[in-house]
């Protein structure tokens, strides 16, 4: 079966850290750019962080940069996103989703995981 | 505050038809960068209903179409059905952002 299930979410105090984790299985997953995609309460969807098939060329949305580390272990089938001094501003579902390129030049996600809750406290 | 913009809710009756829309800039619909779109429901993993305008993946039934001009697109749904209820997103590309760009997503209520 083709999907991403992610791991790791909970509630933590402000500045402290968890790991988040999204496990691959039916398809190819070193073949895939992964993203790491954010949803907080009443907001829409906000990239967190991108990482390229082979595990380079990381990059992260401003808010998170210095703070969150975007890896993978093909071998494992894993995408992981370590997430250190959290704020309060970082509360959303976390949910890792598959790149796709068109041929236009632009880029979309064939396939999500469900998430995983991440809620910092004051 | 989301990079492109939606309507925060929409509501019809069975069997009528609705339209979502998704007004963006310069930088990303008006520039080209397709416009794609995706159907949340609670407790589950966003899926996308049309990409590249007004391609519907396998499996996704042709009530829903998409379309784009200029700076805004749209996502038709017809023949509406009690399962449509959801939460819908566009998304696309932006060239002074360099990344990502989605909507602020619409609540989509079947009466």
């Amino acid at each position: 079966q083709v999907q991403l299930v992610e791991s790791g979410g909970g509630v933590v105090q402000s500045g402290r850290s968890l790991r988040l984790s999204c496990v691959a299985s039916g398809f190819f997953f070193r073949a895939y750019g992964m993203y790491w995609i954010r949803q907080a309460p009443g907001k829409g969807p906000e990239w967190v962080a991108v990482i390229w098939h082979d595990g380079s060329n990381p990059e992260y949305e401003d808010s998170v940069k210095g703070r969150f580390t975007v890896s993978r272990d093909n071998s494992r089938n894993t995408l992981y996103l370590q997430m250190n001094s959290l704020t309060v501003d970082d509360t959303a579902v976390y949910s890792c989703a598959r790149r796709v390129e068109t041929p236009m030049g632009g880029l979309y996600f064939d396939l999500w995981g469900p998430g995983t809750q991440v809620t910092v406290s004051a | 505050q989301s990079v492109l913009t939606q309507p925060p809710s929409v509501s019809g009756a069975p069997g009528q038809r609705v339209t979502i829309s998704c007004t963006g800039s310069n930088s990303n619909l008006g520039a080209g960068y397709e416009v794609h779109w995706y159907q949340q429901v609670p407790r589950t993993a966003p899926k996308v209903l049309i990409y590249s305008k007004n391609n519907r993946p396998s499996g996704v039934p042709d009530r829903f179409s998409g379309s784009q001009s200029g700076t805004s697109a749209s996502l038709a749904i017809t023949g509406l059905q009690a399962e449509d209820e959801g939460v819908y997103f566009c998304q696309s590309f932006d060239n002074t952002l360099n990344n990502v760009v989605f909507g602020g997503g619409t609540r989509l209520t079947v009466l």
